[in-house]
């Protein structure tokens, strides 16, 4: 399984663009990339998937460079409602592999 | 809209009781998981089940079982709590491989004392 390292935590004002990169040097062929968000006192939720290159949602872009070694997933004109933990996680698309979701990354937006 | 539903919010009890934490889903998904969330560590998978009476044992199974009888529900027994096992505890449901959407329930805050 593609170990993933993402910044533990992170701070940004209202209305910032945040980028939050993840590490994930040893990512397989046929790993896709996803995003999960999870509010206080909730359970976590899908944000975004991608394989390469770029996708965009309503909720944020993920940006992924040719060797796929990392991503980057950025949140347009944060608010405070986006103080969040972020997420990164690798797997494949095949089979029942389970998935690590690991510490995350804890965004906190400043008024 | 899908659900993944935990019995309870919070539960308290005592060293050495046993427990069950149970969680339903209601999407017909194949794929269930339980982690444990713990301050600093992030989430940690405990057990995943791909079936009904299957099971795999994820990162940090031990002191914990699972059962699986029906699809739609899949429980958590600590056979012996200890005051270790004291942490927040989110069931998770997926229909097919980690690249499809996984569906959380809210979360059981466990106090063992």
């Amino acid at each position: 399984l593609a170990k993933t390292t993402q910044p533990i935590s992170m701070d940004s004002y209202e209305g910032q663009e945040v980028n939050i990169t993840c590490s994930h040097n040893n990512i397989a062929t046929n790993d896709y990339i996803t995003w999960y968000q999870q509010f206080p006192s909730q359970g976590p939720r899908f944000i975004i998937q991608g394989y390469k290159t770029k996708v965009t949602n309503e909720v944020a872009s993920l940006f992924i460079p040719a060797d796929r070694k990392s991503s980057t997933l950025s949140l347009p004109r944060v608010s405070l409602s986006d103080t969040a933990v972020y997420y990164c996680l690798v797997g494949q698309s095949g089979g029942y592999q389970k998935v690590t979701f690991g510490t995350g990354t804890k965004l906190q937006v400043i008024p | 809209d899908v659900k993944v539903t935990q019995s309870s919010r919070y539960l308290v009890k005592r060293t050495g009781e046993k427990v069950f934490l149970e969680c339903v889903q209601d999407m017909d998904h194949e794929n269930m998981f339980w982690y444990r969330q713990d301050p600093g560590l992030g989430l940690r998978l405990i057990y995943f089940s791909y079936d009904v009476k299957m099971k795999e044992k994820g990162d940090i199974p031990e002191g914990y079982s699972v059962s699986r009888e029906k699809k739609e529900r899949f429980s958590l027994i600590l056979e012996s709590a200890s005051t270790n096992q004291t942490s927040m505890y989110l069931c998770a449901s997926r229909q097919g491989p980690p690249t499809t959407e996984a569906f959380f329930g809210q979360g059981t805050r466990l106090t063992v004392v």
